[in-house]
């Protein structure tokens, strides 16, 4: 199993472009989560998907996030326009179930930096 | 409400000696509590988790973690660290029943002497 799989690794971009980040879910899962992690603020969960379906968007910052998931495999998270606070490493996660005892399998991060 | 406090910002040990990593949480349901390694760059992995089943839990690499409700902990041990044990742990909750709100804690740095 290739495990969670996330593009790109690293991203640099200049303010006000627009950013998109991917995410692959382990096979069979059906439940997806997008976290964003900064020194100041640690580990925050940004979006949580259960069946291609948003439950939870409470931790999306502003408007200016957005992601979606058009089928079981595959979920992209934009940001436009970019602004450098955006800066920080994105993880996406995948659970078998998204029930509270379930583990999440992270991917290795996008390391997005904003000049 | 749920909440988790990593009581440690940072723990630094003598390679051989023993590790502890405090964490106590607050949960208005029967939790499920987890313990996650970050090493540098990557990802974070599952070291072990309870769900409401033994109370002492063994992980991954020799860890384990014991769940005291009357202490409102899940404090994370290894008799003997090894220097591949530096990373940043995390600890974790999330209510068992209805709904899903995962709650991570602040991390503890584990720096691991030679």
């Amino acid at each position: 199993d290739a495990g969670v799989i996330q593009s790109p690794r690293h991203e640099v971009t200049e303010m006000g472009q627009e950013v998109t980040l991917r995410c692959k879910p382990i096979s069979g899962h059906n439940s997806l989560f997008w976290y964003r992690q900064t020194m100041m603020r640690g580990l925050e969960l940004l979006i949580y998907f259960n069946n291609n379906v948003p439950i939870d968007d409470s931790g999306m910052p502003e408007d200016r996030f957005s992601a979606k998931m058009p089928n079981a495999s595959f979920s992209t998270l934009k940001i436009q326009p970019s602004e450098p606070r955006d800066s920080a490493v994105y993880f996406c996660a995948s659970s078998f179930s998204g029930g509270g005892s379930d583990t999440q399998y992270f991917g290795p991060g996008t390391r997005l930096t904003v000049l | 409400a749920q909440s988790v406090t990593q009581l440690d910002s940072h723990v630094s040990v003598s390679e051989g000696t023993p590790v502890l990593l405090r964490c106590n949480y607050s949960s208005s349901y029967s939790p499920s509590l987890f313990w996650y390694v970050q090493h540098p760059n990557k990802g974070l992995q599952l070291l072990l988790k309870y769900t409401s089943a033994a109370t002492l839990v063994k992980g991954i690499n020799g860890f384990e973690a014991e769940f005291k409700k009357s202490e409102t902990s899940f404090h994370l041990t290894k008799p003997s660290a090894h220097m591949s044990d530096a990373a940043e742990y995390f600890c974790v909750v999330s209510p068992n029943t209805g709904g899903f709100k995962t709650i991570f804690g602040a991390g503890t740095r584990l720096f691991v002497k030679a």
